[in-house]
């Protein structure tokens, strides 16, 4: 079956560590995208992109990064310069257009140790 | 610019009572709507979406949402809620921000159903 895998499901980092979250969806799908969600501040846009080599800065980019060298793959980094990454991250993607709604992966939940 | 403001944080409803989760709207473009469901430590899942036409839109698990333009609302609504309800809803618009798009999501809406 179709769909997005986001791993791994729990990551631990220590403080002052770069970590990357993966992201793979094999719906061909051209747009992905990187939402940050933290209790009682619903989901907040971090990256997205909507071809292969091409992405842009959502609301709260600042200390993330991304790349998009394959159509099936987005993955972020938190970096060492995110003060507050504890967070659960999803991911997302859609190809008829934004007006159509997405389909999420089931989540990865960072902690800093 | 495009905004979404779900009304209640916690709605606290018992077993097979109808229940109501509010949302409105402000948008200065076409208007579609969008209602997800999460479940404790999993992704997002499409309930329903208005798009166009009737504005009474019949979604998954028993949901139907009504899209009022004269209220800028899009309220959720199920007449009989079962514990397996209780999750975390939430309403979403796309934001045409430059030449691209993507959905912006308000704070989300926890439903409690107790038996």
């Amino acid at each position: 079956d179709g769909g997005i895998t986001q791993s791994p499901k729990y990551l631990f980092r220590k403080e002052g560590q770069n970590v990357t979250l993966s992201c793979e969806q094999n719906l061909n799908h051209d747009a992905m995208y990187w939402y940050r969600q933290d209790p009682g501040q619903g989901l907040r846009l971090i990256y997205y992109s909507q071809i292969v080599n091409d992405f842009q800065k959502g609301d709260i980019a600042e200390g993330y990064s991304v790349s998009r060298e394959k159509k099936e793959s987005f993955p972020l980094t938190v970096t060492s310069a995110q003060k507050n990454p504890t967070a659960f991250y999803l991911c997302a993607s859609n190809r008829e257009g934004v007006n159509y709604g997405y389909t999420f992966g089931s989540g990865t939940r960072l902690t800093v140790v | 610019a495009q905004s979404v403001t779900q009304l209640d944080s916690q709605v606290p409803v018992f077993e097979e009572a109808p229940v109501e989760l509010r949302c409105n709207y402000s948008s200065s473009v076409s208007v579609y709507l969008f209602w997800y469901v999460q479940y404790p430590n999993q992704g997002l899942q499409l309930l329903l979406k208005y798009l166009s036409g009737s504005t009474l839109v019949k979604g998954i698990n028993g949901f139907e949402a009504e899209f009022n333009k004269s209220q800028t609302s899009f309220h959720l609504r199920k007449p009989s809620v079962h514990i397996s309800d209780t999750a975390e809803y939430f309403c979403a618009v796309p934001y045409y921000g430059g030449s691209q798009g993507n959905l912006i999501f308000g704070k989300g809406t926890k439903l409690s159903v107790k038996p």
